[in-house]
């Protein structure tokens, strides 16, 4: 499709284990976005990819959390040793440039029992 | 501390009038800024921008607001329909730097009553 793809759609996972979320953005988008939004929460920045720069890693919660993007499209984020707190709708987004209106995909439920 | 703040976490409208959504800001260097519409189970989805050299923008029955003097921005929806029932985001950026991109506020859940 045209669209912004995250899989899985649904992760359920034991707390401790590592998990890997995937994003294919919208092709030729140099820009991309994760974002979190967790029960009652809006939508918290994880980090920023911009074309071939280095990524703004600011809103990382911890350095459980990694993310990259190779060859300037697909992502992945990375989270280790899941804590029940990641639980959450992992969003990533993408958009031709920083100050254009970003597409998102669907989400990941993140669940970590 | 949040840059972007949607004050009001729902608000209730009837179907037929008029719904307004505001959002503030406190980052003097946004420059752009943006408004999503997120259903249930779904990711954001773009509704409506606005630059900061004007001071409004239409499109249909959305009409988005910026004062930048109060650094404040509203969405008006009219006539709000039943469709409408979602929640709303307030974003803005920094075009000519920043490093965050898009900036979020914790949305507005707005709720249209028949």
């Amino acid at each position: 499709g045209a669209g912004v793809s995250q899989s899985p759609s649904n992760k359920v996972t034991e707390k401790g284990k590592d998990v890997e979320l995937r994003c294919d953005p919208i092709s030729g988008h140099t820009a991309l976005y994760w974002y979190r939004q967790s029960l009652g929460q809006g939508l918290e920045f994880l980090i920023y990819f911009q074309g071939n720069s280095a990524p703004d890693k600011s809103g990382l919660p911890s350095d459980r959390f990694s993310a990259e993007r190779t060859g300037g499209s697909v992502s992945t984020l990375t989270i280790q040793r899941t804590q029940q707190e990641d639980s959450a709708v992992y969003l990533c987004a993408s958009s031709l440039t920083r100050a254009t209106e970003a597409f998102f995909g669907q989400g990941t439920r993140l669940t970590v029992v | 501390d949040q840059q972007v703040k949607q004050n009001s976490p729902s608000l209730s409208v009837q179907e037929g009038r008029i719904s307004i959504l505001n959002c503030d800001y406190t980052n003097s260097m946004f420059d752009y800024f943006l408004w999503y519409k997120k259903y249930p189970a779904e990711g954001p989805t773009f509704l409506i921008s606005i630059s900061s050299i004007k001071d409004k923008n239409e499109d249909g029955r959305f009409t988005v607001f910026l004062n930048k003097s109060a650094k404040h921005l509203s969405l008006h929806i009219v006539p709000s329909q039943p469709g409408d029932s979602a929640v709303y985001f307030c974003a803005a950026s920094e075009a000519g730097g920043g490093a965050d991109g898009l900036t979020f506020g914790k949305g507005t859940h707005l709720i249209i009553q028949p």
